[in-house]
């Protein structure tokens, strides 16, 4: 099936400092999703990308459908302690437009 | 407010001991998925709903049972819960509109042990 493979695992990092991970496919995606899980949460949807090569901001998150259609990027500049979470990048199936696959997700640790 | 409801939010249990997760959601979405999330795993499908009455399954749905009798309610059942479902289940919803990616909002999440 589709899998979606998120690097890296985990980040620790220093509040204001710039994050960047991706998300990579052998296949390709229509759509790339990134979400944000906070500890006892549920995702939350930051950014939807339609098109490749489309660069979408939201704040201080910036997001990017790679041209190939079998990637993206996801980059948090400034980044301050609310940024801590889980970030997922997903995709709707190649079986239908609702289903998702996930990636297994990037934890992001920030140490104000 | 629009959200997505599930209970209980905590649930600790022992194996083969029936239990339900409920889930309901208030945006008069057609679409409902439950999922499942473990560590280094991250979410996978389990069953999803395209509507009353439709069910169908995902990508890990041994184990489990679903029903949607009603729009705004699509409860998981464990007929026999096993240790391997001890989990972090989270329900979802979405409009079905033709077109682009109608987002999924999520509940809170259920955290289940079962020993």
């Amino acid at each position: 099936g589709q899998q979606l493979n998120q690097s890296p695992q985990s980040m620790f990092i220093q509040e204001g400092e710039d994050v960047s991970m991706n998300c990579t496919s052998s296949s390709i995606f229509n759509t790339w999703l990134w979400y944000k899980q906070e500890p006892g949460e549920g995702p939350v949807l930051l950014i939807a990308l339609y098109k490749a090569g489309e660069l979408t901001s939201n704040g201080r998150l910036t997001a990017q459908f790679g041209i190939t259609r079998k990637d993206s990027f996801l980059n948090i500049s400034a980044s301050i302690p609310s940024d801590v979470g889980i970030y997922f990048c997903a995709g709707p199936s190649q079986g239908g437009s609702e289903k998702l696959v996930f990636g297994k997700g990037t934890k992001l640790t920030v140490n104000p | 407010e629009a959200q997505v409801t599930q209970n209980p939010r905590y649930l600790i249990t022992v194996t083969g001991k029936k239990l339900t997760v409920t889930c309901s959601q208030n945006m008069n979405h057609e679409y409902m998925s439950w999922y499942r999330q473990d560590p280094g795993l991250g979410l996978r499908q389990i069953y999803y709903s395209m509507n009353v009455e439709v069910t169908d399954k995902g990508d890990v749905p041994e184990g489990y049972k679903v029903s949607r009798k009603e729009k705004r309610n699509f409860p998981l059942i464990l007929e026999s819960p096993s240790p391997n479902q001890t989990s972090l289940y989270f329900c979802a919803s979405s409009f079905l509109l033709a077109g682009l990616y109608n987002e999924q909002f999520f509940g809170p999440g259920t955290r289940l042990t079962v020993l």
